[in-house]
């Protein structure tokens, strides 16, 4: 079992540049949730889907940020353009049922913006 | 008032000690409750669920207080392996997503 896959492991980047962060969840897992964790704030769910539909976006913190799940095995988080507060480790997370089920977490990615 | 409350620690406690955490939650609505650990650098895993009786795993005692509207865990001899993060987690039913507290830091010393 490979678990949640999530690339790149580490970015650094310079503000104003696109960032791309890749997710393959759990295969059969029909839920897919993107977090960000901070020092400050703890763990945020940004959005989650569910069957490769977006569910809720409600924390997804602006118009920089946007998700997609083409398809059952891989999601994207982009942010364009990249602010130095974006700064955070993004996590993946899947789950099989409903929302409140036990979710399987990626390893993360720790962006640093410049 | 924030969703999931937790006293952020860190606890620093030697081997061999007995240490309990606290978390409040806001919402008398919620239904489901757990515990998730979060090493240094790593992701949150499940360490296991509260159920509303309580329940014990080797160590890790959980308990449910639905009329305070807090969750306690309860580590029994505590070990250098169990320095973590514990993340106090709620949701309001199993149709709507985990709610992740800011977790309390554990250092077990020798």
């Amino acid at each position: 079992d490979a678990g949640v896959i999530q690339s790149p492991r580490h970015e650094v980047t310079e503000m104003g540049q696109e960032v791309t962060l890749r997710c393959k969840p759990i295969s059969g897992h029909d839920y897919l949730f993107w977090y960000r964790q901070t020092m400050m704030r703890g763990l945020e769910l940004l959005i989650y889907f569910n069957n490769n539909v977006p569910i809720d976006d409600s924390g997804m913190p602006e118009d920089r940020f946007s998700a997609k799940m083409p398809n059952a095995s891989f999601s994207t988080l982009k942010i364009q353009p990249s602010e130095p507060r974006d700064s955070a480790v993004y996590f993946c997370a899947s789950s099989f049922g409903p929302a409140g089920e036990t979710q399987y977490f990626g390893p993360g990615t720790r962006l640093l913006v410049l | 008032r924030k969703e999931v409350e937790q006293d952020p620690g860190p606890f620093n406690v030697p081997e061999g000690a007995t240490v309990a955490f606290n978390c409040t939650y806001s919402n008398s609505a919620s239904q489901s409750f757990f515990w998730y650990r979060q090493d240094c650098r790593k992701e949150p895993k499940l360490l296991m669920s509260v159920y509303s009786s309580g329940n014990e795993d080797g160590r890790f005692t959980a308990q449910l207080n639905r009329a305070s509207q807090y969750i306690s865990l309860l580590i029994r001899d505590s070990k250098l392996s169990d320095s973590a993060t514990y993340l106090c987690v709620v949701t309001l039913s199993g149709n709507t997503p985990l709610v992740f507290g800011k977790g309390t830091r554990l250092s077990v010393i020798a």
